[in-house]
């Protein structure tokens, strides 16, 4: 198993510009979730997906937007990037019928807005 | 809204020491905590997991253990070495209102370095 893969490593946009970053797991999880990680700080969670169809709101969700269209892709979208949104993004995964429900990550995608 | 605090932000000490590291807590009601290891410019690697039921959880030289009740969480770290430097997260697991989403909620960190 590949576990969860993010492209690209890295990435630098200009401000207005629009990307998206990709997630994928191989686990057949069906929760998947993106985060950010700015410096000196921990992870804030940015949207989540319990399924395929659905998804919902995290923390910090203002300029993102998602969508769960399969159980092993869960995309997130920068509409038109900004500076704030320089960061670190994870993606993780886990399962709802594994207790105690580990999150497993995928190693990050660096993203820089000039 | 869970928060999670990590104490003291940056350690360091001499190769061979054993360390606490602290994680605490606010919202008793947590399925499960996870401590992660992330090394400058990496990703997360998954340390130790306790689930809500469990006191302890020990792997290798690293015993973490769970205090509910007072919403604490610890990383013990025996004989430490070189290559123990890295920052350690510790998260914590809780079910949304909304049923089966979950939040895992993460601490800002304890940044370690071990001096050889």
């Amino acid at each position: 198993n590949a576990g969860v893969t993010q492209t690209p490593k890295f990435q630098v946009l200009k401000t207005g510009q629009s990307m998206t970053l990709q997630c994928a797991q191989d686990m057949n999880h069906e929760y998947m979730s993106w985060y950010r990680q700015d410096p000196g700080m921990g992870l804030r969670l940015i949207h989540y997906s319990v399924g395929a169809g659905i998804t919902d709101q995290g923390e910090v969700p203002n300029g993102y937007n998602v969508s769960r269209s399969t159980t092993e892709d869960f995309p997130l979208r920068l509409l038109s990037a900004a500076p704030s949104q320089t960061s670190v993004y994870f993606c993780a995964s886990s399962s709802p019928l594994a207790y105690p429900y580990e999150q497993y990550f995928g190693p990050g995608t660096r993203l820089t807005v000039t | 809204k869970q928060e999670v605090t990590q104490i003291p932000a940056a350690l360091s000490v001499p190769e061979g020491e054993n360390l606490v590291l602290n994680c605490s807590f606010t919202d008793s009601a947590i399925y499960n905590l996870q401590w992660f290891r992330q090394d400058p410019g990496k990703g997360l690697t998954s340390l130790l997991l306790i689930q809500s039921s469990q006191r302890e959880q020990t792997s290798g030289r690293l015993n973490a253990s769970l205090d509910k009740s007072s919403g604490r969480s610890t990383l013990y770290i025996a004989a430490s070495q070189p290559g123990d430097s890295a920052t350690y997260l510790c998260a914590s697991l809780i079910f949304l209102s909304s049923g089966s989403a979950r939040q895992l909620t993460f601490g800002s960190g304890t940044q370690l370095t071990v001096l050889p």
